[in-house]
């Protein structure tokens, strides 16, 4: 099984300011790890996945995220926010191979509020 | 093109009535997800299927929720005799591949379930 832990239950930062969403996750198998991004009163959307290969991996909307594999890490990056960057952010991660590793499980989420 | 919907968008229910929740995947789409999104829980697996059948129930919470998908497409989410733990926002999600591969997961904009 897998777990996610995002660090950061709320991210309040400014327009134009970098910001960091931070995600740990714990896994007995290789994994996929993903961030999606749900605005209010919407379904999840996704930003960006890891698959395999190169660890810096680019998303929509200026995003990226670094996978770390011996942090366990995988932290969303923006060099510069937008006030309609405002939203909650999720990170998730799933198994390689069968068995009941494919499930998704997310994080708790990070609100990301930016101010003008 | 469209993208998965669910309906209805928000339903108020008195404890101890059933109620039914509808996702229409994206065409074509052979996996169908659904998962309860509550405050403080996350996003919770409930349930996946595979065209019409659903090899994992293992997320559905009790007995009292069922699901079934038809012709490959349409997937209802049944809640016998609701309870106020029941209210949650509930998530269906689709996607063209198998699990387990690092597919990506088109998620609606979900349904907002109050039980009184």
């Amino acid at each position: 099984a897998q777990s996610v832990t995002q660090l950061d239950s709320q991210v309040p930062v400014f327009e134009e300011a970098p910001v960091e969403l931070r995600c740990n996750y714990s896994s007995s198998v290789s994994v996929y790890l993903f961030w999606y991004v749900q605005y209010p009163n919407q379904g999840l959307q996704l930003l960006l996945k890891y698959l395999s290969g190169s660890t810096l991996v680019k998303g929509i909307n200026g995003f990226e995220a670094e996978f770390n594999k011996s942090q366990t890490s995988f932290h969303l990056r923006k060099p510069s926010v937008h006030i309609s960057d405002t939203a909650e952010y999720f990170c998730a991660v799933s198994g390689k191979g069968g068995g009941s590793n494919y499930k998704l499980t997310f994080g708790k989420g990070t609100l990301l509020t930016v101010n003008p | 093109g469209a993208g998965v919907s669910q309906s209805p968008s928000n339903k108020v229910t008195e404890k101890g009535k059933d109620v039914e929740l509808r996702c229409d995947p994206i065409s074509g789409h052979t996996a169908l997800y659904w998962y309860r999104q509550s405050l403080g829980q996350g996003l919770e697996f409930l349930i996946y299927f595979q065209g019409n059948s659903a090899p994992d129930k293992s997320g559905l919470p009790s007995d009292r929720f069922s699901a079934e998908r038809t012709g490959g497409s349409v997937s209802t989410l049944t809640i016998q005799r609701t309870q106020q733990e029941d209210s949650a926002v509930y998530l269906c999600a689709s996607s063209p591949a198998r699990p387990g591969t690092g597919e990506t997961q088109y998620f609606g904009p979900g349904t907002r379930l109050l039980v009184l």
